[in-house]
């Protein structure tokens, strides 16, 4: 049964830090890895995707990546500030589930506050 | 460009009342549509998904039931609901195919009294 581990669950630092939220998974039968961010009372906007075949995404500050053999992927955030104190969340897409396009499992998040 | 809705942003109901809650997605066509549920300390749930219309796949044994009347409408349904139905609803589309990405709505928060 996949399982999907983000630690740690909470994270606080300064304005302008550079830092790693990391990411791991039971099973490396996976189609993709995708990561979130969700705002308090909020839903969740999709960050980056990356497909089993890929190594890394990056889209402005925010770089992730993925070492399915290992199980693990991280999201790296550049210069941190302070609107991206949020919850970032990690899902991967198992590969045999049964047939179904349905799955994404969910870790728990990661709580990142940035302060000024 | 898609957007993805979803009503009602707040909703308190007694327990043994009914339920629906509404998706529904622009801009695209034949998506595939997921309710999820967050529960306070817990991680996201599939509870519904739906590749067409009609099609409805269950997850998990519950109170709940899903219906697609139309193509990019989703609902989500309760005849009566339970204390522990409470939690965050989210609805969600992606395009067909294995590899694409899911993208949510801002959610549903349901307490039950």
């Amino acid at each position: 049964k996949q399982e999907v581990t983000q630690i740690p669950a909470a994270l606080s630092v300064p304005e302008g830090e550079n830092l790693v939220l990391n990411c791991s998974f039971t099973d490396s039968a996976i189609y993709n890895l995708q990561w979130f961010r969700q705002d308090p009372g909020k839903g969740l906007t999709s960050l980056l995707l990356i497909q089993s075949s890929q190594r890394e995404q990056t889209s402005g500050r925010l770089n992730a990546s993925l070492d399915k053999s290992s199980g693990r992927s991280t999201l790296y955030i550049a210069a941190s500030q302070p609107g991206d104190s949020a919850t970032y969340l990690c899902a991967v897409k198992p590969l045999n589930y049964g047939g179904s396009q349905g799955n994404l499992i969910f870790g728990k998040g990661t709580k990142l506050s940035v302060k000024p | 460009s898609q957007t993805i809705h979803q009503w009602p942003a707040t909703l308190v109901q007694p327990v043994g009342s009914p339920l629906s809650l509404e998706c529904t997605v622009e801009g695209t066509s034949n998506p595939n549509l997921y309710w999820y549920r967050q529960a306070a300390g817990r991680g996201l749930q599939l509870l519904f998904y739906s590749i067409g219309i009609g099609q409805i796949s269950s997850e998990v044994p519950q109170n709940l039931s899903a219906s697609r009347p139309q193509d990019r409408q989703f609902i989500l349904s309760s005849k009566k609901l339970l204390l522990s139905d409470s939690g965050f609803y989210l609805c969600a589309w992606s395009v067909r195919g294995w590899e694409q990405p899911q993208h949510f709505g801002d959610g549903t928060r349901l307490s039950i009294l």
